[in-house]
């Protein structure tokens, strides 16, 4: 089975530019989540969907973070303008439904670094 | 600040030691999770331990899991080179609907 996949791996640009990070989920997952890991804050849930919907973005940093979901097989991550800051490793993880008891499954990661 | 601590932040053995990390965490909780990271990886589910239980198995993995305490222990026997990765503890609140992370424990085994 594939397993969660993110593109891009590495992805270095200038800050003020726009950045888009993708995900695709696999398949059968209904719950999907984007997190951020950085070594002062450690890994931060940025926000997830079910079945499509955002249901939480109380981790998204600030308006210049969007995500969206327009299907069941992909997820993309938007950060307009970037900032310095914003330099960290992104994860996309998805899990099935079926209860409280199911892990998350977690792609390996873009690594973002903003100059 | 994070839901689960753990402890020690790091943690360096010889190949065959056991290696024991802890986890403390603030407020009820569903379940927990321990998760491993192999460096430039993403996390990798291990065990899942419900609220309602004390202790679980799988393989080299031990979990116990203190409610009272509100603490966790993992502990990996006989470990190898491989068990070199940071291993973080995740706890799922009781609405089902949050998973939130430690900060890791750092493993290093020597071969």
């Amino acid at each position: 089975d594939a397993g969660v996949i993110q593109s891009p791996r590495h992805e270095v640009t200038e800050m003020g530019q726009e950045v888009t990070l993708r995900c695709k989920p696999i398949s059968g997952h209904d719950y999907l989540f984007w997190y951020r890991q950085t070594m002062m804050r450690g890994l931060e849930l940025l926000i997830y969907f079910n079945n499509n919907v955002p249901i939480d973005d109380s981790g998204m940093p600030e308006d210049r973070f969007s995500a969206k979901m327009p299907n069941a097989s992909f997820s993309t991550l938007k950060i307009q303008p970037s900032e310095p800051r914003d330099s960290a490793v992104y994860f996309c993880a998805s899990s099935p439904s079926g209860g409280r008891n199911q892990p998350q499954h977690f792609g390996d990661g873009t690594r973002l670094s903003i100059l | 600040s994070q839901q689960g601590e753990e402890d020690p932040q790091a943690l360096s053995i010889q190949e065959g030691e056991n290696a024991t990390m802890n986890c403390s965490y603030k407020t009820s909780i569903n379940n927990l999770q321990w998760y491993r990271q192999n460096s430039g990886r993403g996390l990798v589910h291990l065990i899942l331990i419900r609220s309602n239980e004390r202790e679980k198995h799988s393989g080299r993995l031990r979990v116990t899991l203190d409610t009272s305490k509100k603490s966790s222990s993992l502990l990996i026997t006989a470990s190898r080179a491989a068990d070199t990765a940071s291993y973080f503890c995740a706890t799922l609140n009781n609405a089902g609907n949050m998973l939130t992370f430690g900060g890791g424990t750092r493993l290093m085994v020597k071969p």
